[in-house]
């Protein structure tokens, strides 16, 4: 069984840009979540689809969006980018509501904004 | 609101020794749930335990155990008779069945020492 996929692995981009990022989570799964990692603020939440619909949103500004298609493929988009803005970026998938079952990670998106 | 508190840092041990991962964690909803991941140096974060709220027995996996107890608010994590495979970074995480939103600790770096 495939696991979590997430493209691409590595990103520099510099200020002011956007970018897209892209999770395709375990077959069957269908709830997608976004999760920032960086050194000084650990791992933060960022959203979480199921079937199509966010369910909830963590405290990040409007610049971070996301969907997620039918297929439960999702893709994050984060608009004018800022410095702070460099970080591992993870997907997760898992079977039900992530809040309450085990979540699968993929290998995350290390973007770098320069 | 809900949060995570993991004091320890960091932490080192020799081989062979038992070692204890603290995780304290507030929350106002009665109905929750408490996790355990660990991030190896490779970097993809592996689902170690789930724990719902209204369970509070602890939970022994080969050499891996949980002691959940609610009257004190705590999730610890010991490992037994550790390994330097077990070195990583151990996140607890909590999230509450009102919003779903996981909320992750800090995080522990672990280091066994051969």
């Amino acid at each position: 069984k495939a696991g979590v996929t997430q493209t691409p692995r590595y990103l520099i981009k510099t200020r002011g840009q956007q970018v897209t990022l892209s999770c395709s989570p375990i077959s069957g799964h269908r709830s997608v979540s976004w999760y920032q990692q960086t050194p000084g603020q650990g791992l933060q939440f960022l959203f979480e689809y199921f079937s199509e619909t966010q369910r909830n949103k963590g405290n990040f500004p409007g610049r971070f969006s996301g969907r997620q298609f039918s297929n439960s493929r999702s893709e994050m988009n984060v608009s004018t980018l800022e410095l702070g803005d460099s970080a591992l970026y993870l997907c997760a998938s898992s079977l039900g509501l992530a809040g309450e079952e085990e979540q699968f990670f993929g290998p995350g998106t290390r973007l770098t904004v320069l | 609101a809900q949060k995570v508190t993991q004091a320890q840092t960091e932490i080192s041990v020799v081989e062979k020794e038992d070692v204890t991962l603290d995780c304290v964690y507030e929350t106002r909803d009665t109905t929750y749930y408490l996790f355990w991941y660990k991030q190896p140096p490779s970097g993809e974060l592996v689902f170690l335990i789930r724990r719902n709220s209204f369970d509070e027995q602890n939970e022994i996996s080969g050499r891996y155990s949980w002691n959940f107890q609610k009257s004190t608010s705590s999730f610890n994590f010991t490992i037994t008779a550790s390994q330097v495979v077990d070195s990583a970074v151990y996140f607890c995480a909590l999230s509450e069945a009102r919003d779903d939103k996981i909320i992750f600790g800090k995080g522990t770096r672990l280091h066994i020492l051969p």
